[in-house]
């Protein structure tokens, strides 16, 4: 069983759709992070947080420590928003990465 | 941006030969690492660098190894490559304000025949 789950593995939408990628975990962390990974394949880190939740334009990141579980909520989806999600969570100082959520917002 | 670069972006090679993946950082992050990225997994780290000569392994080192010899590059490389090793390679770095956010590189794609 991987360390890292996400759920689901892809997605699809309707522009202006609110969406929730889920990603659960089973290792003591010191913290969790969302990446996004555009079509063309570059990286980019969105969201880095150890408690309670996050915000950062039209995205929102959770986190709850006891449950060992985080999402990712997109208001508004945009398709520029398509992309795949990465949830990495932090051990000791390494990431250890889930395998992604695609998702696809169609106009 | 953190000045992250790869080199080459792409690489065609054979099976057998050696190959050097560079990644070049223009702000002084003490910590790299070498990530690949294969479909149906997660980025799997290969090895990681902590300083100056000083490196250690990730959960996929066989077959790699790195060196670093200045603070700005971190060389990867694959002794001799297998068709295995065919994958996208990122590295990237820790910083920002936290000093722990991790920076990825644009990534080089590697084909091994």
């Amino acid at each position: 069983k991987n360390e890292v789950e996400q759920s689901p593995q892809n997605l699809t939408a309707q522009e202006g759709e609110f969406i929730t990628i889920n990603c659960s975990y089973s290792v003591g962390i010191s913290a969790l992070h969302w990446l996004q990974q555009h079509p063309g394949g570059g990286i980019v880190s969105l969201f880095m947080l150890s408690s309670g939740k996050k915000k950062h334009g039209r995205l929102i990141a959770t986190i709850n420590i006891q449950e060992k579980h985080s999402s990712l909520h997109i208001t508004a989806s945009h398709p520029r928003d398509s992309a795949v999600y990465i949830c990495a969570v932090r051990g000791t100082d390494k990431l250890i990465f889930g395998t992604g959520t695609r998702l696809q917002v169609f106009p | 941006d953190a000045g992250i670069t790869q080199s080459p972006r792409h690489k065609v090679t054979e099976t057998g030969t050696p190959v050097t993946l560079r990644c070049h950082q223009t702000e002084n992050h003490r910590y790299m690492y070498w990530y690949r990225q294969d479909p149906g997994h997660g980025l799997r780290l290969i090895h990681y660098s902590y300083g100056v000569k000083d490196t250690d392994k990730g959960e996929v080192s066989d077959g790699y190894s790195v060196s670093r010899s200045k603070t700005e590059d971190f060389l990867l490389t694959l002794e001799s490559a297998t068709s295995s090793q065919t994958s996208v390679y990122f590295c990237a770095i820790k910083g920002g304000s936290s000093g722990e956010t991790q920076y990825f590189g644009p990534g080089t794609r590697l084909l091994v025949l």
